[in-house]
Parts: structure tokens; sequence; C-alpha cells
């Protein structure tokens, strides 16, 4: 079974504080994304990685940054931690091609206050 | 037009009904097509994936209708514990996903 496991799962932080949200797979997958969560909104990517070093934008990057320096971990950070970042944050990794399948960490829900 | 559209219910059915619920997606490239389940607060979960015209598991039928657009899901013989929210996606054949914003269904005892 592929394991995606993400650091905290409940995290409060303070406005203006640096956040650090770490994910881990164990499946040698090529692909891993950062997705927020938010009522009525749905799930919206925020950064993705198809590669170590490798990092797109998805939908709604403003705020964050990413780092893969290896391939089973994928790190968000929020460098200035604002309360419309408080969300619920979710990893998933999955292999390369076009029929690949993502598979999620359990999430973190982060308040900021 | 939003690219994946779902209904967002909630479907009440009694526990033992069949339901179905579709989603309708905008690019008519997109090859791959999943069904997620999510539970209250807690990540999404692979159901189902469409990769041609349908596929069945136990009591769950995904089907396809490139014509139209839309893929479906239906559940038979529903189980209180199918309660949950019910997520369309559909790679648009690059590295991303498009989420639908999810279908909630509740079985009633």
């Amino acid at each position: 079974d592929v394991k995606v496991t993400q650091s905290s799962r409940y995290l409060v932080k303070r406005t203006g504080e640096k956040v650090f949200l770490e994910c881990v797979q164990d499946m040698d997958h090529e692909n891993m994304f950062w997705y927020r969560q938010d009522p009525g909104l749905g799930l919206r990517l925020i950064y993705f990685s198809y590669d170590v070093k490798m990092k797109e934008k998805g939908d709604i990057p403003e705020g964050y940054s990413v780092s893969r320096e290896k391939k089973e971990r994928f790190s968000l950070i929020l460098e200035s931690a604002s309360t419309n970042q408080t969300s619920m944050y979710l990893c998933a990794s999955g292999s390369k091609g076009v029929y690949y399948e993502q598979y999620f960490g359990p999430g973190t829900r982060l308040t900021v206050t | 037009r939003k690219e994946v559209e779902q209904d967002p219910g909630p479907f009440n059915v009694p526990e033992g009904a069949t339901v179905a619920f579709n989603c309708t997606y905008s690019n008519s490239a997109s090859q791959s097509f999943f069904w997620y389940r999510q539970d209250c607060r807690k990540e999404p979960k692979l159901l189902m994936s469409v990769y041609s015209s349908g596929n069945e598991d136990g009591r769950f039928t995904a089907q396809l209708n490139r014509a139209s657009q839309y893929i479906s899901l239906l559940i038979r013989d529903s189980k209180l514990s199918d309660s949950a929210t019910y997520l369309c996606v559909v790679p648009p054949g690059t590295y991303k996903y498009i989420f639908g914003t999810g279908t909630r269904l509740k079985v009633l005892a």
C-alpha cells in the first residue's frame, strides 16, 4: 500500500511566523503535490514537483514556497503565515504517466491566529 | 463553464437504495478519470479509476460518456458506511488534477 505521511495533523501558528509542512512518501513516486482544501472551494493546487529539485506553480502559489531535495520528501513553506492561510493542507504523490493516480496524506489542519 | 462540475447534494438515500452521481467536464482531451471518496475531516481516498468506457468494483460502477463529457458513479445497495463526499477528478493530460467540489451522500438507516 502507498503510504504518504505528513509531519503534523494539527498546527497552530501566529501571524508572521514561518511554517514548515513536510510530506514523505514511500512508493518512489516521481510526482508530489501540495493542495489546500477550504469549504466550498474544494481542493486547490499550490505547488507540485515532478522530480528532485524541480517545482511548478499550481493555481494558488502566492505566499507559499516548496522544497524537494530528496525524491521521497516534499516540503511546503509559508514564509510569513497569515490568517487567510488557515486551511487543511493535503500532500499527494503519484507516479509519472498520463494515467497516474494520486495518493493523499492524512492532511495538516493549520490554524493561523 | 467550470472545468469539472458536480452537484453538491446532499443526496439523502435510505439503506439499500441505488444512487447515482454525475460529473461533467469541459476538457475533451482528458484520457483518465477518477472518483475519490472523502470522509469528514479526512483525506481523499481513491475509489475508482476510469480509463475507457467504465469500471465496476463490487457495488460501485463508474461510467464514462465521452460524447456528452460526463462520468457517473453508481452505488448499489447503499450502506451507512457509504456516507461521504465523492470527488470527481479529471486530469487534463498534464501533471495537474482538476477536482470537482464533491457530491455529499448521506445514507439513512
